[in-house]
C-alpha cells in the first residue's frame, strides 16, 4: 500500500447508528487532516493532527469524534448523525518541520450518505 | 485568518485551447501555494507548487505564477486535452502547516 488510504469507500447508515471512517497513510509523514466535501463547501477543515495531538477542531459538531492512535492512523467516529452531514470525507496527511514540503497527500475519500 | 477566492467556478475550452484559474489570498505572511486536481471518484492530488520567494513555475503544459504584492496567483494549462476534464482547488498556507483552499473550479475540455 502506498500513499493515503481511506475505508470504507461508501457508507449508508441511518441516524441512530455508530460507525467509523478510517484512514492510514503509508507515506511517513507526523501531520493528519479530516476534510468534509460537499456541494455548500468544496473543502471545510475539520480536524488537524500534529504528532498524534489535535491541534485544531474547527467548530465540528460533537457526533464527530476524531481519534489519532499514532502519527499512521486516524479516525473518525460518527454517531446520531443528520442527513445533512451527507458528504465526502477526505482524509490527508503531510510533513511537519523545516524545509519540509507543506504539501497534502489526499485519500480517495468516504462517501457518507446518512438516511 | 487567511482568505482564499477562486474564478471561475466553472470553465468551459475547447481542446486545445489553454485555460487559466485565478485566485486571491488575504494573508500576506502566506508563503506556499499549491495547486490541487480533483478527478471523479478520487482526493485531491497535487499538480504543481509555488513558494513566495518564485514568480513563476512550469511542468509541462502547467505552469502557475503568483504576484506577492496583488496577492494572486494562477493556473495556466497549455495545450488542454480532455483529461485535463476535472475540479482544480488553489490553495495558501499561512502560519503553521493548515493550508487554506479556494472553492474550486470545475474545468471542462470539449474535444
Amino acid at each position: 500500500e502506498t500513499g493515503v488510504t481511506q475505508t470504507p469507500r461508501h457508507l449508508v447508515m441511518g441516524m441512530t447508528n455508530k460507525k467509523s471512517l478510517k484512514c492510514e497513510q503509508h507515506l511517513g509523514h507526523n501531520a493528519m487532516y479530516w476534510y468534509k466535501q460537499s456541494a455548500k463547501k468544496p473543502l471545510e477543515l475539520m480536524f488537524v493532527y500534529n504528532f498524534k495531538e489535535q491541534t485544531e477542531n474547527n467548530s465540528v459538531p460533537s457526533r464527530f469524534s476524531p481519534e489519532c492512535p499514532n502519527s499512521s492512523h486516524l479516525f473518525l467516529h460518527l454517531h446520531t448523525l443528520q442527513p445533512e452531514d451527507s458528504a465526502l470525507y477526505l482524509c490527508a496527511s503531510s510533513q511537519l518541520g523545516t524545509g519540509a514540503n507543506y504539501g497534502y497527500t489526499f485519500g480517495s475519500g468516504t462517501r457518507l450518505t446518512v438516511v | 485568518g487567511e482568505n482564499v477566492e477562486q474564478h471561475p467556478s466553472t470553465l468551459s475550452v475547447q481542446e486545445g485551447d489553454s485555460a487559466v484559474i485565478k485566485c486571491t489570498y488575504s494573508d500576506s505572511a502566506s508563503n506556499y501555494f499549491p495547486w490541487y486536481k480533483q478527478e471523479l471518484g478520487k482526493g485531491p492530488q497535487l499538480i504543481i507548487d509555488i513558494r513566495s520567494n518564485v514568480g513563476e513555475k512550469k511542468d509541462q503544459r502547467i505552469a502557475v505564477t503568483l504576484n506577492k504584492t496583488a496577492k494572486h496567483f494562477s493556473l495556466h494549462i497549455t495545450e488542454t486535452q480532455p483529461e485535463d476534464s476535472a475540479v482544480y482547488f488553489c490553495a495558501a498556507r499561512a502560519a503553521g502547516n493548515k493550508l487554506t483552499f479556494g472553492g474550486g473550479t470545475r474545468v471542462l475540455v470539449k474535444p
